[in-house]
């Protein structure tokens, strides 16, 4: 079972629209949970940090955690085509050390005018 | 907004050639890690640094790849010997503390295509 599992997509939406973007994990040791956005051929940029379970709003986006499920979520309201990007999961482990981050693999998503 | 900076954007090398990646994190971090990310697979951790030394590297992160930082600024990822299958986007990060709690910043990329 991989680490983290996230469906690669494409998931094409309208404008306006609601998104739901979702990854699974199995390591119980992830307690900080990220959410980035890639767009093409550039680096990482970080959108949501959350720790606990519940919800977290900024914006538009609402980064959802249930750590009972291993499960997160990130929901985009009201769609914009700027929006179109590769989203990816990412966590990193409670454990001390020096905190590499685990990414899924990614969520291409692309909003249609 | 400080942010990292990667050098060159775009290598070309041929294969058994040698490339150095570079990385100016952010001035005041102290952890620094080095990602890869082949074309269409996930980003991988491949190697974190602090105090001039690795603290964590991956399986992937073999004998071909050393980092440095040669002074207080840059931070370098060396391939001795290039192979095809190191084409790939790889990307700096630095983080302010060791905490999981502190945010992993990360550059642009460098995209290195082995020929």
């Amino acid at each position: 079972q991989k680490e983290v599992e996230q469906d690669p997509g494409p998931l094409s939406v309208p404008e306006g629209a609601i998104v739901s973007l979702n990854c699974t994990y199995s390591n119980s040791a992830f307690q900080y949970f990220m959410w980035y956005r890639q767009y093409s051929r550039k680096g990482p940029e970080l959108l949501m940090y959350t720790y606990s379970s519940g919800n977290k709003e900024d914006g538009r986006f609402t980064a959802q955690v249930d750590k009972s499920s291993k499960y997160i979520s990130l929901f985009i309201r009201d769609s914009q085509p700027s929006d179109s990007a590769t989203y990816l999961c990412a966590m990193t482990a409670n454990s001390g050390g020096y905190q590499k981050v685990t990414f899924g693999i990614g969520t291409k998503l692309q909003v249609i005018p | 907004e400080p942010e990292v900076t990667q050098t060159p954007s775009h290598q070309v090398t041929q294969m058994g050639q040698e490339v150095i990646l570079r990385c100016v994190p952010i001035s005041n971090h102290l952890y620094f890690y080095w990602y890869r990310q082949i074309l269409g697979q996930k980003v991988e951790f491949l190697v974190s640094f602090y105090n001039n030394e690795i603290s964590e590297k991956s399986e992937i992160f073999d004998d071909q790849f050393s980092v440095e930082r040669p002074d207080g600024s840059n931070f370098t990822l060396k391939i001795r010997s290039t192979k095809l299958e190191d084409s790939a986007m790889y990307f700096c990060a630095s983080r302010l503390t060791g905490t999981a709690n502190t945010e992993a910043f990360f550059g642009q990329g460098t995209r290195l295509t082995v020929v």
